[in-house]
């Protein structure tokens, strides 16, 4: 059984251009969240989708945009890189009614802005 | 505003001794706390829940404690082994009824097991 895999595995961009980040939930679950961990942090949240609709948002700017897939997978985009939003981007899936909606991890994605 | 904040960047406990890792929380809308577990290189791991109508959750070594007048929890691992030493973080939600949970996490413990 699969869990969380997200891809790329680490990514290096200059400012002011544009990432997506890939997520494909473990089998069976239909919600996903999405987190940045910077250095020496505990992940933030970022937003969440289920059924295809962003559910909950935590405190980014409209750069951070995602859309999620009929088959749950989900992309995070963020426009307008800064040098701020180096960090790990963490993929975390769920499903209603498992264990009080505990989230799994994927290993994540390591951007580096330069 | 650190809504849940772990004081202890670092432990270091000998195999076989508990080790007790702390967590503070100031939102007393949160219902729902969870520990996980992260080596380098890899994702959070979930290690074991609470929720606010308890005060105590067993799950083999793992025991995590709940005092919600002291809005403090905290995570007995027993008897600690070397494999136990990583990072483990303190989240908290105030929606897991819903199904939307959004987790807001303190900034991780450094563990460290010596044999």
């Amino acid at each position: 059984d699969a869990g969380v895999t997200q891809s790329p595995t680490h990514l290096i961009k200059t400012r002011g251009q544009q990432v997506t980040l890939r997520c494909s939930p473990k089998s069976g679950h239909d919600t996903v969240s999405w987190y940045q961990q910077a250095l020496g942090q505990g992940p933030q949240f970022i937003f969440q989708y289920y059924e295809e609709e962003e559910r909950q948002r935590g405190n980014f700017p409209d750069r951070f945009s995602g859309h999620q897939f009929p088959n749950y997978s989900s992309e995070l985009n963020v426009n307008a890189l800064l040098l701020g939003d180096s960090a790990l981007y963490l993929c975390a899936s769920s499903l209603v009614g498992d264990r009080g909606y505990i989230q799994y991890f994927g290993a994540g994605t390591r951007l580096s802005v330069l | 505003d650190q809504q849940v904040k772990q004081n202890s960047p670092s432990l270091s406990v000998q195999e076989g001794r508990i080790s007790i890792l702390n967590c503070d929380y100031t939102n007393s809308m949160f219902d729902y706390f969870l520990w996980y577990k992260k080596y380098p290189a890899e994702g959070p791991t979930f290690l074991i829940s609470i929720s606010s109508i308890k005060d105590k959750n067993e799950d083999g070594r793992f025991t995590v404690f709940l005092n919600k007048s002291a809005k403090h929890l905290s995570l007995h691992i027993v008897p600690s082994q070397p494999g136990d030493s990583a990072v483990y973080f303190c989240a908290a939600s105030a929606s897991w009824n819903t199904g939307f949970q959004k987790l807001v996490f303190g900034t991780g413990t450094r563990l460290l097991v010596s044999p």
